[in-house]
């Protein structure tokens, strides 16, 4: 059971360039997420997805764009990185509302550097 | 802003002590959870506490809320030199339940 699966688990840019970084649960989920995580503190939320078909903006959505695939994949899309967007990325997955107290799966996380 | 804050920020005890961690956050919720993470890994869920709820427990576990005061708190007992991560709360929204915000997280260190 692999459960949240993300690439890469590492990626250096330099600043301008663009990158996909994917996500895929098979868990059945119906929600996922993708956080960024800088060093020595919380994860902030980027975008969220609670169905297929639908994303909404988190807490620091500048300079990203998403994409629910289908039900498993949920992607994350720097266009132009920048030196700010350095940071651990995690996505994450849950059964959402259709099922009570779902906590969140996490992948093990994508590092990445923009210089 | 960020929907949970935590304190304190570092916490560093002797094995065999109990550590204690507190939430609060700002808008009302369905539900709070606390995670764990070892070493920049992928988080791990611990516990997870309705807001009709006061207390639940897991193990070692002690979670209460009080919705009143927007505050939670984790109570790790007995604590081992294992327990050592960094400890993170998590809300929803009432009104949006997938929309799930992190609160910046107590670094604990339990001392062998």
């Amino acid at each position: 059971n692999a459960g949240v699966t993300q690439t890469p688990k590492f990626q250096v840019l330099k600043t301008g360039q663009s990158m996909t970084l994917q996500c895929a649960q098979d868990m059945n989920h119906n929600s996922m997420y993708w956080y960024r995580q800088d060093p020595g503190m919380g994860l902030r939320l980027i975008y969220y997805s609670a169905s297929e078909g639908t994303t909404d903006k988190g807490e620091v959505p500048n300079g990203y764009n998403v994409s629910r695939l289908n039900k498993r994949e949920f992607s994350l899309r720097l266009e132009s990185a920048a030196p700010s967007q350095t940071s651990v990325y995690f996505c994450a997955s849950s059964g959402g509302r259709a099922v009570i107290d779902s906590p969140l799966h996490f992948g093990n996380g994508t590092r990445l550097t923009v210089t | 802003s960020q929907q949970g804050e935590e304190d304190p920020q570092a916490l560093s005890i002797q094995e065999g002590e109990n550590a204690t961690m507190n939430c609060s956050y700002k808008t009302s919720i369905n539900n709070l959870q606390w995670y764990r993470q070892n070493s920049g890994r992928g988080l791990v869920h611990l516990i997870l506490i309705r807001s009709n709820e006061r207390e639940k427990h897991s193990g070692r576990l002690r979670v209460t809320l009080d919705t009143s005061k927007k505050s939670s708190s984790l109570l790790i007992t007995a604590s081992r030199a294992a327990d050592t991560a960094s400890y993170f709360c998590a809300t929803d929204e009432e009104t949006s339940y997938d929309k799930v915000i992190f609160g910046p997280g107590t670094s604990l260190s339990v001392i062998p």
